[in-house]
């Protein structure tokens, strides 16, 4: 069974500081997504990944960067946290084609 | 750029009640994915829809995909507390032939 495990389940940090959100998935998929959930807007992405090294933007890039530098981790970085990315994160690996989407629990992240 | 909208956004019903959540894409699509995700949970992959017209069941839980690959259903018959939680379609289509979630539409069943 895949799993996708994402590093803390709840988290809170203050305006202005740096924040990693770590995702690992278990199953060599190439392709690796981070969206954040927000009451009545659904599932938005952020970024995705579908190589080592590789990234692309998703709908909503802003204010995040991400990283794969191994194909089991992606990284979601807030670079100078806002109270506006206060939200459920989400993050998904899937592999090759029209394969599903596995996801981990999620982090909800609180910026004050 | 595309858009995957479900109605209803909410629906309460009571134990035993049928429901139906309704999905449209702005553009056609090449196939199509239902999720679920329970109270505190995350989505999970519940089926895929690629023909035109096609209609999948899952005991209580029926998926179509519409003749013109633009919209999708999933009907719930005697609705059970279990079934709580929040539906969403997934589509791929468009130029970058991207997944888009749906907005999602929260099922409460009332015992």
């Amino acid at each position: 069974d895949v799993k996708v495990t994402q590093s803390s389940r709840y988290l809170v940090k203050r305006t202005g500081e740096k924040v990693f959100l770590e995702c690992v998935q278990d199953m060599d998929h190439e392709n690796m997504f981070w969206y954040r959930q927000d009451p009545g807007l659904g599932l938005r992405l952020i970024y995705f990944s579908y190589d080592v090294k590789m990234k692309e933007k998703g709908d909503i890039p802003e204010g995040y960067s991400v990283s794969r530098e191994k194909k089991e981790r992606f990284s979601l970085i807030l670079e100078s946290a806002s109270t506006n990315q206060t939200s459920m994160y989400l993050c998904a690996s899937q592999g090759t084609g029209n394969q599903p989407q596995h996801f981990g629990d999620g982090t909800r992240l609180s910026i004050l | 750029g595309q858009q995957v909208m479900q109605i209803p956004q909410y629906q309460h019903v009571q134990e035993g009640e049928d429901f139906t959540t309704y999905c449209n894409s702005s553009t056609t699509l090449s196939n199509i994915q239902w999720y679920k995700q329970r109270p505190g949970g995350h989505p999970v992959f519940l089926i895929q829809l690629v023909k035109s017209g096609e209609v999948k069941k899952q005991k209580r839980l029926t998926f179509q995909f519409g003749e013109a690959k633009k919209n999708s259903s999933l009907h719930i018959t005697a609705t059970q507390t279990t079934d709580v939680g929040t539906y969403f379609c997934a589509g791929r289509g468009g130029a970058t032939n991207k997944l888009i979630f749906g907005t999602g539409t929260l099922l409460a069943v009332q015992p």
